[in-house]
């Protein structure tokens, strides 16, 4: 069956780094486009980015651009983002997403960031 | 970017009440739009996409219709496994945007 298992997440200082991971399985990863969707607290769901099944194509919301690279690694199943300045905005649980069709067919459980000194 | 404005917001039923949440587009999509459940401490579901196609695992109560920029999720017998946060995406256009929510609670 389709996994979705996001790891990474934690308490970081406003202007520092994390970078969350995907881990994907009982699917062709290669085969699907990918997202990741974020949820502040007590907040709606928010695209972030997304990147097509070959690393071709990639996308962001405007306020992460510059800032946000997602990326992903066919050969591992993974997909990831490296998320850089982080502000206290950017605190959220942070979904991937598997993409069909423009519409997020299975979700991960999420990884909470947490920027905050 | 294409805004998503769901009504009600907050909406209070009873079991067995139809329900009916509304999704309008600030543009037209045509069909592109999906509906997700979505319950406390849990991930979002997909529930429907292309505007009325029912996903498996659902049941036939609920049900989504619309085109252009107006489109409507109901639910036509509420039970208690219903009662969640409802949101609306469009698959229209990059960036890919959502309602705000409506959340349906028990009366």
């Amino acid at each position: 069956q389709v996994q979705l298992v996001e790891s990474g997440g934690g308490l970081v200082k406003p202007g520092g780094s994390v970078r969350l991971s995907c881990a994907a399985s009982g699917f062709t990863f290669s085969n699907y486009y990918m997202a990741w969707i974020r949820q502040a607290p007590g907040k709606g769901l928010e695209w972030v980015s997304y990147i097509s099944n070959a690393n071709t194509y990639t996308s962001y919301t405007d306020s992460v651009k510059g800032r946000f690279t997602i990326s992903r690694d066919n050969a591992k199943n993974s997909l990831y983002l490296q998320m850089n300045s982080l502000r206290a905005d950017d605190t959220a649980v942070y979904y991937c997403a598997r993409e069909v069709s423009g519409w997020f067919d299975f979700w991960g459980q999420g990884t909470l960031v947490t920027v905050s000194s | 970017d294409i805004q998503l404005t769901q009504s009600p917001s907050f909406l209070s039923a009873s079991v067995g009440d139809r329900v009916t949440i509304t999704c309008r587009a600030s543009q037209g999509i045509s069909s592109y739009l999906a509906w997700y459940q979505q319950k406390p401490g849990k991930a979002p579901k997909l529930l429907i996409s292309a505007a009325s196609t029912l996903q498996s695992g659902f049941p036939s109560r609920f049900s989504g219709s619309g085109s252009g920029t107006e489109f409507t999720l109901t639910i036509s017998s509420l039970q208690p496994e219903d009662f969640a946060t409802y949101y609306c995406q469009q698959l229209h256009d990059y960036p890919r945007t959502f309602g705000q929510g409506t959340k349906v609670e028990i009366k």
